[in-house]
């Protein structure tokens, strides 16, 4: 089966940049997606690595090591509005339409 | 575009009934599914569809069934409500273009089982 894991809690100051970090276990490797979702909201999509290297869309980059089954979220000069969960995501090699969330980071930001 | 459309948002039930949970999408998104949320476990899959007639179960499909009988409506049925289904339950769509499979999530529905 697939896994990955997550840092539960990220705490990080206005401002500043943070780093979430994933570690995924899968059988075959179709990309890497990132989601956030704001308390009592749907998530939504962030961004998305099918190869090695850094993408960056604004203030939020993603970052995909295949070889070790890494990758991390970047968010840079955070704002308030960032406190949210983030989760990221790999497909099943078994379907498209199959899938699996790691169990997500909560950032929460200070002033 | 009304995207991903779930009803009803909130539901109280009692052990032992059953209900459906309706979701209907307006994008002619091939893949839908459908996941449950619980504090400190993320997103756990229970079923998906690649297509009208055909589903498969995901991680956690015990209580749950599916079908899907066209492209835009995956109703979720909870066949004898246990207090465990006490969950925030969100629907999915994507399409697959371009590998991303970009999800698209109803605002959810939130289930309580006494």
């Amino acid at each position: 089966g697939q896994s990955l894991e997550q840092p539960s809690e990220v705490t990080a100051v206005e401002g500043a940049i943070v780093q979430i970090n994933c570690t995924y276990q899968t059988s075959g490797f179709y990309g890497l997606s990132w989601y956030q979702q704001h308390d009592g909201g749907a998530p939504t999509f962030l961004s998305y690595n099918a190869l090695d290297g850094l993408e960056e869309t604004g203030r939020f980059s993603s970052f995909l090591s295949r070889s070790d089954s890494y990758g991390y979220l970047l968010l840079q000069e955070l704002q308030m509005k960032d406190s949210a969960s983030y989760f990221c995501a790999v497909r099943d090699p078994s379907s498209a339409s199959k899938i699996i969330f790691g169990s997500g980071t909560r950032l929460s930001i200070r002033p | 575009n009304a995207g991903v459309t779930q009803t009803p948002k909130f539901q109280v039930l009692k052990t032992g009934q059953s209900m459906t949970l309706q979701c209907a999408q307006d994008m002619n998104h091939e893949y839908m599914s459908w996941y449950r949320q619980d504090p400190g476990m993320g997103l756990r899959l229970i079923h998906y569809s690649v297509g009208a007639g055909i589903t498969d179960q995901g991680e956690v499909p015990n209580g749950y069934n599916v079908s899907r009988s066209t492209t835009e409506d995956f109703p979720l049925r909870l066949l004898s409500a246990a207090p465990s289904q006490t969950s925030v339950y969100f629907c999915a769509s994507s399409t697959e273009g371009s590998g991303a499979n970009v999800l698209t999530f109803g605002a959810g529905s939130r289930l309580t089982v006494l």
